[in-house]
């Protein structure tokens, strides 16, 4: 059965700070999925991570890939206010999702 | 516009009673998903379908039902014996039955009162 884990699941930053968030997964899993919660919203797809090494880009955020660690990162880079959201880590697991339990960002002025 | 459309977006229910939700995608995608959500948790599933006429249990089926009788149309059952079923709803597609990236309705925000 496949276990993913988040952390950290609360981080507050301030604005222009980097960070990165990490995703932990226990078994062998093919792709990996980043998705953004807003407050009262449904998830919003950030990225899809195909194979081991790799690494995808979008505005402030990257994401990459180990699976030989089992480890994928989220890293933002000079954190703004619009970033602030849940951040969520999924796996795959037969032809189910598994979600990591998220991670709460707030960035502060 | 293609997209996943869920309705009601509130609903209240008085304990003891059935309670459906709507999902409908014009994505022509295969299969589709139902997840809970808690407050400050991720997402579990609950159903899941790769095609019409056909659906599995996910992790947490106990006190729902599903149908698949069109390629479109997903919908939801929280019946009685769903013990706690205060919670949000999302559903989701993808496009065929391989596991791909999913999308995400806007959800149903379920009360018990």
């Amino acid at each position: 059965e496949l276990k993913v884990e988040q952390n950290p699941l609360f981080l507050s930053m301030q604005e222009g700070k980097n960070y990165t968030i990490y995703c932990n997964y226990s078994t062998t899993s093919d792709r990996l999925y980043w998705y953004r919660q807003d407050p009262g919203k449904s998830l919003e797809s950030l990225f899809v991570l195909l194979s081991n090494g790799a690494v995808k880009q979008e505005g402030r955020l990257m994401a990459s890939l180990d699976t030989k660690a089992r480890l994928s990162t989220l890293h933002i880079t000079a954190a703004v206010h619009d970033l602030s959201a849940t951040y969520f880590c999924a796996g795959e697991y037969g032809n189910k999702l598994v979600f990591g339990a998220g991670t709460i960002l707030r960035v502060k002025s | 516009d293609g997209g996943i459309t869920q309705s009601p977006k509130y609903l209240f229910r008085k304990e003891g009673q059935n309670v459906t939700l709507s999902c409908e995608q014009n994505l022509n995608h295969d299969a589709m998903y139902w997840y809970r959500q808690d407050p400050g948790q991720g997402l579990r599933l609950i159903y899941y379908s790769q095609i019409v006429n056909d659906f599995q249990k996910g992790d947490i089926a106990e006190g729902y039902s599903v149908s698949r009788e069109k390629k479109e149309s997903f919908p939801l059952t929280v019946t009685s014996a769903q013990k706690n079923p205060t919670a949000f709803y999302l559903c989701a597609s993808s496009i065929d039955r391989e596991v791909d990236e999913q999308f995400f309705g806007p959800g149903t925000r379920l009360t018990v009162l």
